[in-house]
């Protein structure tokens, strides 16, 4: 079975350019979340779904982020316009809903994304 | 509010010994669970284990054991006679167990590395 995809791998764009991320979560996963790696903030929860519906957005940054996920096999994130300290991995992960409390969240490659 | 700590940033052993990494959490719930993930040195994430807090035995998977004792708040994860594909980044994570409550809180991670 084919774990979580995510495209690109690699992205390197210039300040002010917009910038999708994007994400294809397991098949027959019922949560998708959005998470950014940097060195000093570390792991952080930036938004998740549950089918298809956004949960929790608590954790974007500011107006210049949005996601969406416009059916259960696809999500994107957006930055527009990219600033230099957006730059980090992007990491994209899905989960099954069992109703036996939180599952565990398989990951995707991520994305490393550098703002020049 | 719910917290991970993993005071040990970076641990450095020779091949063959044995290492314990350790995780702190702090949560209010009786309801929780306990997760431990490996970055290996290409980036991506993966998972090794997850535990409910009403589960308090120990569990061994091959070389890897995890101790999770609720008196002290504490899910070390020890790995025996170590190898050098062990080296990676370990993060500790804890999660609420309220239903629909998929949040993730990471520790800051422990970078292991394993000398030949």
């Amino acid at each position: 079975d084919a774990g979580v995809i995510q495209s690109p791998r690699h992205e390197v764009t210039e300040m002010g350019q917009e910038v999708t991320l994007r994400c294809k979560p397991i098949s027959g996963h019922d949560y998708l979340f959005w998470y950014r790696q940097t060195m000093m903030r570390g792991l952080e929860l930036l938004i998740y779904f549950n089918n298809n519906v956004p949960i929790d957005d608590s954790g974007m940054p500011e107006d210049r982020f949005s996601a969406k996920m416009p059916n259960a096999s696809f999500s994107t994130l957006k930055i527009q316009p990219s600033e230099p300290r957006d730059s980090a991995v992007y990491f994209c992960a899905s989960s099954l809903e069992r109703g036996i409390g939180t599952d565990t969240q398989y990951f995707g490659p991520g994305t490393r994304l550098t703002v020049l | 509010a719910q917290k991970v700590t993993q005071a040990q940033t970076e641990i450095s052993v020779v091949e063959k010994e044995d290492v314990t990494l350790d995780c702190v959490y702090e949560t209010r719930d009786t309801t929780y669970y306990l997760f431990w993930y490996k970055q290996p040195p290409s980036g991506e994430l993966v998972f090794l284990i997850r535990r409910n807090s009403f589960d308090e035995q120990n569990e061994i998977s091959g070389r890897y054991s995890w101790n999770f004792q609720k008196s002290t708040s504490s899910f070390n994860f020890t790995i025996t006679a170590s190898q050098v594909v062990d080296s990676a980044v370990y993060f500790c994570a804890l999660s609420e167990g309220n239903f629909g409550n998929e949040k993730l809180t990471f520790g800051t991670g422990t970078r292991l590395t394993i000398i030949p």
